[in-house]
Order: C-alpha cells, then structure tokens, then sequence
C-alpha cells in the first residue's frame, strides 16, 4: 500500500513553454501533498504544501505564479511550471501525507524536468 | 531551517551492521523522528519513525537516546542495494506536518 505515482517521469521542454507535472496517491486518499524540488547532489527543497479544495502554500523564496498547485482531488495534485527557462531545470519530487495519525509521507518516483 | 544534523558520509562494509547517527538536539516532546533513504534518482523511500521508544521494522531499527536529542538508524546486514542518501528529519507535531529536509548522510556499502 501507499503508493504515489507521478507522471511523467522525465520531459524536456523548450524554454518560455508550460509543464505540467501529475503526482497521484493510488491506494490511499490524500488531504495534503506537497512538492519537492532537488538540484544535483542537493537534499530535496520543499516547494509547497497543497491541500485539497484550497489554495497551496508555498515556502519562502518560491514564485506561486510560476509553480501552479491545482489539488483538485484526494487522489491528485498538479504542478506547471509556467514560462520554464533553463534554471528551472530540476528533479521534482511529490508526497502525499497520510492522514493517521502518524501523519507519514510516502513519495512519487520524482520527475526530471530540462528545459533547453 | 532543517532541525537535525547528520554525518555528511559514511561507508560501511558488505554484511556489517551500519549505523547511521542523527543530532536533534532542539527536538520538542511531540515531534517524531523520521527516517527515509533516497537512492539515486528516486523519491526518498520511508524506512522507519519513533518517538521516545526504539523501534524495530524489517528494514531498520531506530535507537532514540533517553533525552530524545539524538538517534542512531541501524541497519543490522547491509547490503549493496542500501547505498543510498539517508534522511533522518524531525516532523512538527501539528499543522501540516511539513518535512524540512537537512543535507542527509551518504551511505556507500563497500563488497
């Protein structure tokens, strides 16, 4: 159980386009799910927190206009990286919290976003 | 600001128990420690969580010092396949129970 699938698992886009990345929980039901980013040989940069019905919260230093949260589900969360340039170039990684009360994440395989 | 501090590398060889230290010394009363690992290009993968009290899981075993400030993952066997990045993270007790990554301990298995 507590699978998280996320799709697709790589893209290359060319800069100035939209990319939309799906993170979806297959086998549980989820409230919240957040989103990641890592660079090259860095830990995993928490991006924002989306919560179904209702508008994400994003961390400090993060553009909501150009990472878009839609959680239109229990079951998935969106995130478009608008007007992609090169340093948005990244591995986005989603979670779903499960909501017991250990309140654990489990993650998506991750997604390698290039844009050229 | 990631509230724990590990290690940046270790390496451990084939077989032998592995011992992965984590400092949390500003931990509170109700925030859990977590533990993930992360194998190269893939999400962080959860191994085990506690409290107060050790546990013990088919992957890993946690030791929680008395004073909660520090923990020790165990892996009793390690293999190959455990070279991975491991994460050991303190969850806020409520909210949205956000993790905040810290830099991680490297774990190579040696054959």
């Amino acid at each position: 159980g507590a699978v998280v699938s996320q799709h697709p698992s790589r893209v290359i886009c060319k800069s100035g386009t939209s990319v939309k990345i799906e993170c979806r929980s297959l086998d549980f039901q989820a409230t919240t799910m957040f989103w990641y980013r890592q660079f090259p040989k860095q830990s995993l940069m928490l991006m924002a927190t989306s919560n179904e019905g209702s508008k994400a919260t994003y961390e400090q230093g993060v553009e909501k206009d150009k990472f878009l949260i839609n959680h239109a589900s229990l079951t998935l969360s969106t995130l478009t990286v608008t007007s992609a340039h090169p340093e948005d170039s990244s591995f986005y990684i989603c979670s779903a919290r499960v909501d017991t009360s250990v309140h654990e994440q489990y993650f998506g395989p991750g997604t390698r976003l290039t844009v050229t | 600001d990631a509230k724990t501090t590990q290690p940046p590398s270790m390496d451990c060889a084939e077989g032998r128990a592995a011992n992965l230290p984590c400092n949390h010394s500003t931990i509170s009363g109700n925030e859990y420690v977590y533990w993930y690992r992360q194998i190269h290009s893939q999400g962080p993968q959860y191994i085990i969580h506690g409290l107060k009290n050790n546990e013990t899981n088919e992957m890993a075993s946690l030791i929680i010092t008395e004073d909660r400030k520090s923990s020790t993952l165990i892996l009793p066997h390690a293999t190959l396949r455990d070279t991975a990045v491991y994460y050991c993270i303190v969850r806020p007790p409520s909210g949205t129970y956000k993790y905040i990554f810290g830099t991680g301990t490297r774990l190579k298995v040696l054959a």
